[in-house]
């Protein structure tokens, strides 16, 4: 099944300054790539999602770049602010899983003001 | 839109005793549904698979006859922790794939916190 790793676990950051967080997953088949915002005691939110068909996708401050040689994909947060201060979730799925999702560990961003 | 919800939020009972949770996609049809279990501050596990109309894929290592899953409809999963034990008290998070959507785009519902006395 795919497996999904994720770096790092924990992320401090100073408000401004971008963060990035980087995902491995093993399944080559997997053609989907969703990040999550999980915030404490809520639902994991959409923040953006990626296909294999496409290499980097962007959506204000937020990016996401994926390798499918390399079997990599990672998330830049830009001008980073408190409120952007959660857990991120990569996932991969698609392909063979059928539309099932395996995420990452999660990484614990905080942004301080 | 995308809007799922689950019922209850927070549910406490002795052990032994079943607990039924609800999964609903509140303004769209959902060909597939997915239960989670999230340990405090951990990732999210995959349980199972549920299929309208369809036996649910159960992931490796979970035990389909103390989860049952029932996906009665195109808007209803739910989830039945049978016997349940304290080992069994986590939070339990439900997603939904849309029908109409060709991605495998997943929305997520409010989680429902279990604890087993």
């Amino acid at each position: 099944g795919e497996n999904v790793e994720q770096h790092p676990s924990t992320l401090s950051v100073q408000e401004g300054d971008s963060a990035v967080i980087k995902c491995t997953y093993s399944d080559s088949a997997s053609n989907y790539f969703p990040w999550y915002k999980q915030e404490l005691g809520k639902r994991p939110q959409l923040i953006i999602d990626i296909r294999s068909n496409v290499g980097e996708k962007k959506d204000q401050r937020i990016a996401v770049t994926l390798n499918k040689t390399a079997k990599h994909f990672s998330l830049h947060i830009t001008e980073t602010q408190p409120e952007d201060s959660a857990v991120y979730f990569c996932a991969a799925g698609g392909g063979s899983t059928l539309g099932r999702l395996y995420f990452g560990r999660g990484t614990q961003l905080t942004v301080w003001p | 839109g995308a809007v799922v919800s689950q019922h209850p939020s927070r549910v406490i009972c002795k052990s032994g005793t079943s607990v039924k949770i609800e999964c609903r996609s509140l303004d769209f049809q959902a060909t597939t549904m997915f239960w989670y279990r999230q340990f405090p501050k951990q990732s999210l596990m995959l349980m199972a698979t549920s299929n309208e109309g369809s036996k649910a894929t159960y992931e490796q290592g979970v035990e389909k006859d103390k989860f049952l899953i029932n996906h009665a409809s195109l808007t209803l999963s739910t989830l039945t922790v049978t016997s349940a034990h304290p080992e069994d008290s986590s939070f339990y998070i439900c997603s939904a794939s849309p029908r109409t959507s060709y991605t495998d785009t997943q929305y997520f519902g409010p989680g429902t916190r279990l604890t087993v006395l």
